[in-house]
């Protein structure tokens, strides 16, 4: 079964400074990754995704990760921090689970992104 | 476009009494989706996943009998929590996949259950 870490379930940065957000996967095969977004009691929105085509992914809201390979490692960055970036962010890996194709997504543990003023 | 309505944001029931929580792909069709539960401050935890028209695949863990899944229409899946207990309070949310020509999963805005 494929798996992802998360390093560092609490994160601040300064508003204006760069965000890092750390993931990295386990996989026999090549990936489709993700990274969400969730503000506090909604769903999750989708930042980015790679799906084995430019190793660079560029998301939403300024948002960008840089798959790698031989780091087994998806990070996520933003150049400057907004404070409206504060929220919780997930990496989370596509796997196949069937002969029928049949998929789910598996989560990091999340990484809490707080913005100081 | 691929957008997931999920009903209700929230709700505070009972012991013993069941609660239905809806997921409606508003845009697409949706032949799989799937229920997460999430703990405070926790990740989501796959619970099931539905396909139109068949049964519900659980995680190992998950009770089938407790954790109602019906996924009768391409646009309509349905959680329903029965002979809810305070232990199943939680937040729950429903995804789907993506229509084809697209790679992804789409995820509703999730329920917060309280039961009392």
């Amino acid at each position: 079964a494929q798996s992802v870490t998360q390093l560092g379930s609490h994160v601040s940065v300064s508003e204006g400074a760069l965000v890092l957000l750390r993931c990295n996967y386990s996989s026999s095969v090549p990936p489709y990754l993700f990274w969400y977004v969730q503000y506090p009691n909604q769903g999750l929105q989708l930042l980015l995704k790679y799906t084995s085509a430019a190793t660079l992914v560029k998301g939403i809201n300024g948002f960008e990760a840089e798959f790698k390979k031989s780091e087994t490692s998806f990070h996520l960055t933003k150049p400057s921090a907004h404070m409206s970036d504060a929220a919780e962010y997930f990496c989370a890996v596509s796997e196949i689970i069937s002969n029928f194709g049949n998929e789910k997504l598996t989560f990091g543990t999340g990484t809490r992104l707080t913005i100081i003023p | 476009g691929a957008v997931v309505s999920q009903h209700p944001s929230w709700v505070i029931c009972k012991s013993g009494t069941s609660v239905k929580i809806e997921c409606r792909s508003l845009d697409f069709q949706a032949t799989t989706m799937f229920w997460y539960r999430q703990f405070p401050k926790q990740s989501l935890m796959l619970m099931a996943t539905s396909n139109e028209g068949s049964k519900a695949t659980y995680e190992q863990g998950v009770e089938k009998d407790k954790f109602l899944i019906n996924h009768a229409s391409l646009t309509l899946s349905t959680l329903t929590v029965t002979s809810a207990h305070p232990e199943d309070s939680s937040f729950y949310i429903c995804s789907a996949k993506y229509p084809r020509g697209l790679y992804g999963y789409t995820f509703g805005s999730g329920t917060r259950l309280t039961v009392v």
